[in-house]
C-alpha cells in the first residue's frame, strides 16, 4: 500500500513555464512533507518542506501549496530552466519517527 | 555534496551471496537511514539506527540487517541475495531522530543481483 501518491510520473515543460507536480496522501498523522530532487547519480536532496499548520510557503521559484482538507500537496517550481530538469519525489512523515514515505517521483524535462 | 559518502558506488553479486554496504554520515550526524530505491520508485525506508540502536524498521525481511558504530558510520548487510534486491541502496543522515530533521542523503550504492 502506497502511503504517498505522486503525480504525472513524468512531465515535459518550457524554458520559462510553470511545472507542477502533485501529490496525496492517507496518513492524516503525516505532519512534514518535504520535496526532493535528484539529479542522476546522486543521492536525493531536500529541495523545500512544509508543515500543515501553513498553506503554502515559498522559498525563491519552489512554492509548496498544502490542502489539509483534501490531503494533498503540491510543488509548483516557477519560471522552469533547463537546470531544473531532475526527478523530484514528494514525501511525508510523522515527527518524532524519521521513517520518510516517498512517491514515486516525477522526472522533469525543461526544454531550452 | 552533503558530506555523506558511500561505498562501494557499483557491486555486481550473484543470487545466494551475501553483501555489505557502507556509509559515512555526515559530521556530527548520529542518526542514519537506508532507503532501498528500485529503478523508477521512491526510496523505500528499510530500517533507521540512533546511536547504534536499530531505531524503526520497514517491510524488510531479517535478511536485511545493519550496524551503526561508535563512529557512527553504518552498515548495510544484506544475506542470500535475490534478483528483486538489484536497487540503488541510500543512506541517510541526520542530527537526530526527530521527523524535521533534514536527512542528507549519500550518492547510494548501486547493487546488481544476477
Amino acid at each position: 500500500q502506497q502511503q504517498v501518491k505522486q503525480s504525472p510520473q513524468s512531465l515535459i515543460v518550457q524554458k520559462g513555464g510553470i511545472s507542477i507536480i502533485n501529490c496525496a496522501y492517507e496518513n492524516t498523522a503525516f505532519d512534514y512533507f518535504p520535496w526532493y530532487q535528484q539529479f542522476p547519480g546522486k543521492g536525493p536532496a531536500l529541495l523545500i518542506a512544509i508543515r500543515p499548520d501553513v498553506s503554502e510557503k515559498k522559498e525563491g521559484r519552489f512554492t509548496i501549496s498544502f490542502n489539509k482538507s483534501a490531503k494533498q500537496f503540491s510543488l509548483h517550481i516557477m519560471d522552469s530552466q533547463p537546470g531544473d530538469s531532475a526527478t523530484y519525489f514528494c514525501a511525508a512523515n510523522i515527527y518524532n519517527f524519521n521513517k520518510f514515505y516517498f512517491g514515486s517521483g516525477t522526472k522533469l524535462n525543461v526544454k531550452p | 555534496e552533503t558530506g555523506v559518502t558511500q561505498s562501494p558506488t557499483h557491486l555486481i553479486k550473484t543470487r545466494g551471496q551475501q553483501v555489505t554496504l557502507r556509509c559515512s554520515s555526515q559530521s556530527g550526524h548520529n542518526t542514519v537511514s537506508w532507503y532501498q530505491q528500485a529503478l523508477g520508485q521512491g526510496p523505500q525506508f528499510i530500517f533507521q539506527y540512533y546511536r547504534e540502536e536499530e531505531n524503526g524498521r520497514g517491510n524488510f525481511p531479517p535478511r536485511f540487517s545493519g550496524l551503526q558504530f561508535p563512529n557512527y558510520s553504518s552498515e548495510l548487510n544484506v544475506n542470500a541475495l535475490e534478483l528483486d534486491d538489484s536497487a540503488l541502496y541510500l543512506c541517510a543522515s541526520s542530527f537526530s531522530v526527530g521527523g524535521q530533521e533534514t536527512q542528507y542523503f549519500g550518492p547510494g550504492t548501486r547493487l546488481l543481483v544476477l
